[in-house]
């Protein structure tokens, strides 16, 4: 099975500006889940998605959005870019279904945001 | 809210030597999960082990084990016969279930710099 996918998996953007980052799960995983990782903060919960609906969601400002396709596929959308967004956005899957190892997380290789 | 606290930045170890790395955690909860994830210099994170709370049990996996403490909330993770590609970032999370599922997010800790010396 193919892993997690991230695109791109380098962005360069300035202040004020919109970015979009995708998210590809493993096939057969229903929910995503978004991280951010900075050096200062750690790795910080975005939001999971389960079936199209945001299922959780971190203690991040509204600028920070996402959403999921029917396919499983997410996207994360951050509007007006601030230099303090720069970071490691991580995605990763899971099966989230009944059952013990349905917990696990499978993590892509991340997207590295660079807000000038 | 749930907490996880790693309080061990950087460690390093020799070749084929052992080493436990700390982690400590607070919640109210009952049902939980526990992991420890590995994310080498290429950054991709890998899920090295898990616990379920519920067992007692200490889980293992070839040279890693851990230390489940759940009165003291503290789950420390044991490398045994360091391997140079053990070298990594070492970050413990906790995941809380509600109502027989995944509440879908891991809580990390600041995670530990491990490096394994030839």
């Amino acid at each position: 099975k193919a892993g997690v996918t991230q695109t791109p998996r380098y962005l360069i953007k300035t202040r004020g500006q919109q970015v979009t980052l995708s998210c590809s799960p493993i096939s057969g995983h229903r929910s995503v889940s978004w991280y951010q990782q900075t050096p200062g903060q750690g790795l910080q919960f975005l939001f999971e998605y389960f079936s199209e609906t945001q299922r959780n969601k971190g203690n991040f400002p509204g600028r920070f959005s996402g959403r999921q396709f029917s396919n499983s596929r997410s996207e994360m959308n951050v509007s007006t870019l601030e230099l303090g967004d720069s970071a490691l956005y991580l995605c990763a899957s899971s099966l989230a279904s009944s059952g013990h190892h349905s917990n696990e997380q499978f993590f892509g290789p991340g997207t590295r945001l660079t807000v000038l | 809210a749930q907490t996880v606290t790693q309080s061990q930045p950087e460690m390093s170890v020799q070749e084929a030597e052992t080493v436990t790395l700390s982690c400590t955690y607070d919640t109210s909860e009952n049902n939980y999960y526990l992991f420890w994830y590995k994310q080498p210099p290429s950054r991709q994170m890998i899920l090295v082990i898990r616990q379920e709370a519920y067992k007692q049990q200490n889980a293992t996996e070839n040279r890693f084990s851990v230390n489940f403490q759940k009165a003291a909330k503290s789950f420390s993770l044991k490398i045994s016969d360091s391997q140079l590609g053990d070298t990594a970032m070492y970050f413990c999370a906790f995941m809380s279930l509600n109502y027989g599922g995944s509440q879908g997010n891991l809580i990390f800790g600041k995670g530990t710099k491990l490096s394994v010396k030839p």
